[in-house]
């Protein structure tokens, strides 16, 4: 079985300050974790992707997300926050093994106020 | 990544009604999926769509109610039959394969069943 959680539901920050959104995972083997963010009356957009290697991965828009096995955390990071990146924000995984079936966490609604 | 479209963007339906969604994309996938968005909540997979066969569907989720087609490798259909207000939701397609790890989606159908 594979799930996320992601315990936030709320995120408000200020423009330019840090951002987080985080998301913990359970996988019985090795997790492929996505991050994916959807603005209003959109599809979701791909963000950025773990698969193996340095535990710190880069994405779009400035976004990274940093791996920890032990925690089984993969929380998003952003240094300097925009209006722009308000948005829904959905953590999720899956298995090593499985075909491409994608677990999503409940999703984390970011305010950036001005 | 590729490039993903759904028909009809948007549709408001009676209740009884079938209501049928296409999904596009702009070259060839091995796997499509389709999800299921239902207002405020995260994503859930209802089924995926196999090229030359029946699709597989989660748990939850049954042909009658959901009948799925796929008859080439860029194309999908996903039909909602005898709808009811409950079914009024985002649907989502997305595609996967092809040696990449990550699904991209499609800009979703906004579903309201009256």
């Amino acid at each position: 079985a594979q799930s996320v959680a992601q315990p936030e539901d709320q995120v408000n920050v200020a423009e330019g300050n840090p951002l987080t959104v985080k998301c913990t995972y359970s996988v019985s083997g090795n997790p492929y974790l996505f991050w994916y963010v959807q603005y209003p009356n959109r599809g979701l957009q791909f963000l950025l992707k773990y698969i193996t290697g340095d535990n710190l991965v880069k994405g779009s828009y400035g976004f990274e997300a940093e791996f920890n096995k032990s925690q089984t955390s993969f929380h998003l990071k952003k240094p300097s926050a925009l209006v722009s990146d308000s948005a829904l924000y959905f953590c999720a995984v899956r298995d090593k093994s499985n075909d491409y079936k994608l677990s999503f966490g409940a999703g984390t609604t970011v305010t950036v106020r001005a | 990544s590729a490039v993903i479209s759904q028909k009809p963007s948007r549709d408001i339906c009676q209740r009884g009604t079938s209501l049928t969604i296409q999904c596009q994309v702009d070259s060839q996938v091995t796997m499509m999926f389709w999800y299921r968005q239902q207002p405020g909540q995260s994503l859930t997979l209802i089924a995926t769509a196999n090229q030359g066969s029946e699709a597989t569907y989660e748990s939850g989720f049954v042909i009658d109610k959901f009948p799925i087609s796929r008859p080439n490798l860029t194309f999908s259909t996903l039909t909602v039959s005898n709808m009811s207000p409950e079914d009024s939701s985002i649907y989502l397609c997305s595609v996967g394969g092809n040696g990449k790890n990550i699904q991209y989606f499609g800009a979703g159908t906004r579903l309201s069943v009256l």
